[in-house]
């Protein structure tokens, strides 16, 4: 079984900080991962997706990627009331192709950013 | 918002009886799945479609098929629902290895 592991939180953190969101996965020939922002009763929604080892900045978004150690983390710089939300991280299995582009979700971080 | 709808967007319904969950997109994409999200669970794959008439089981199939007799309809029936299916089902869709998109879900009662 493929896992896909999120720190627990929720996370609370002052707005203006950064927020660190984290992400471990078990199939080490994992191809892509992608960062997904879900609001309350909403659908998610893709924040960032990366495919290769390193940083990857979007705005205030920033991905980070080690396979190595078969990590993956998002990072928000000036984190905002607006970004409170659900993050959930997805991984694109080594199997993928053809018929098969199936993601592996994680349970999803809460975030609360507090004014 | 990637041309995704649902139908219906909320069911009450009663065990026993069969439900269908339609997923409806306009961007001509390859790949359709379903979802259901449930607290302490997150995600998980139901069911999905690689093309028209060709669709596979995801990792929660039990209790649920599913149709694709046209490219821009995804289909989720399940045939004698039980309260344990209830949950919020997403219907998402992509071109492939690329990002998937989801619809609106649909909250789904069993009484």
């Amino acid at each position: 079984q493929k896992e896909v592991e999120q720190n627990s939180g929720p996370l609370s953190v002052p707005e203006g900080a950064i927020a660190s969101l984290n992400c471990t996965y078990s199939d080490r020939g994992s191809q892509s991962f992608f960062w997904y922002r879900q609001y309350s009763g909403k659908s998610p929604e893709l924040i960032m997706s990366i495919y290769s080892n390193g940083d990857k900045e979007d705005g205030r978004f920033t991905a980070q990627l080690n396979k190595a150690s078969q990590y993956v983390s998002l990072l928000i710089r000036d984190s905002q009331p607006s970004d409170s939300a659900t993050y959930l991280c997805a991984v694109q299995p080594s199997n993928s192709g053809g018929s098969n582009y199936k993601l592996t979700f994680g349970k999803g971080t809460l975030l609360t950013v507090n004014p | 918002d990637a041309g995704i709808t649902q139908s219906p967007r909320h069911k009450v319904t009663e065990t026993g009886t069969p439900v269908t969950l339609r997923c409806h997109q306009t961007e001509n994409h390859r790949y359709m799945y379903w979802y259901r999200q449930d607290p302490g669970h997150g995600l998980r794959l139901i069911h999905y479609s690689y093309g028209v008439k060709d669709t596979d089981k995801g990792e929660v199939s039990d209790g649920y098929s599913v149709s694709r007799s046209k490219t821009e309809d995804f289909l989720l029936t399940l045939e004698s629902a039980t309260s344990s299916q209830t949950s919020v089902y997403f219907c998402a869709i992509s071109r492939g290895a690329e990002t998937q998109y989801f619809g609106p879900g649909t909250r789904l009662l069993v009484l």
